[in-house]
């Protein structure tokens, strides 16, 4: 079974730009998250899908992110305009049931 | 006060050592426990998964809960170097699907 698949996996900014990142969960499941995780810190949930209708995007900074999930299925973040924090891994993750299988992450450095 | 906590180590352990790994918590609603292990430039894979209080076994692994104290933990037996990771734990309610509240992470070493 093919996992949760990101893209790109590195990308580097400078402040003010814009970038979109990538996601492809496994087959069949219908929930998918968006998690930012800072170096040396937990991931933090920023936006949850189930199908292609939010369930909580509490904390997302909707100023400047935004997310969509077309058809159900793959889903890209979007950052404009991006900020020195905003330098972090970008998980995505899906769901069947309650067990949550993550990708490997974008990470972004905001220069 | 944050939700979880955990300690970020790193905690340093020769090879074969008993590794226990703790969180705390402060919302009595968490029902559902997680714990996760992260290897350098990778995502959190699932290692284990209990609800509500007791223990649970997977290999060399022990998972613990008590809700009484807010505490749970993991324990590793028989410590390898390929265990070396960052473990974070997770936990969210029993209400429908959600949003997992993780720790910070604690990094394990284990040198040969």
């Amino acid at each position: 079974e093919a996992g949760v698949a990101q893209s790109p996996r590195y990308k580097i900014i400078e402040k003010r730009q814009s970038v979109a990142f990538w996601c492809n969960p496994i087959s069949g499941h219908a929930t998918l998250y968006w998690y930012q995780q800072i170096l040396g810190q937990g991931p933090k949930l920023l936006i949850q899908f189930q199908n292609n209708g939010v369930v909580d995007d509490s904390q997302l900074p909707k100023d400047r992110f935004s997310a969509e999930r077309l058809k159900g299925v793959d889903s890209t973040l979007k950052i404009q305009p991006a900020k020195l924090e905003d330098s972090a891994v970008y998980l995505c993750a899906s769901s069947l049931t309650r067990e949550q299988f993550f990708g490997p992450g974008t990470r972004l450095t905001v220069l | 006060q944050k939700e979880v906590e955990q300690d970020p180590g790193p905690l340093s352990v020769p090879e074969g050592a008993i590794v226990s790994l703790n969180c705390t918590y402060s919302n009595s609603a968490f029902q559902y426990f997680m714990w996760y292990r992260q290897y350098s430039r990778k995502g959190p894979e699932l290692l284990m998964y209990t609800y509500s209080s007791g223990n649970k076994e997977d290999g060399r692994f022990t998972a613990q809960v008590d809700k009484s104290s807010k505490y749970i933990s993991l324990f590793i037996r028989d410590s390898q170097p390929s265990d070396s990771a960052t473990y974070l734990c997770a936990m969210n309610p029993d209400t429908g699907f959600q949003k997992l509240v993780f720790g910070t992470g604690t990094r394990l070493l284990v040198s040969p």
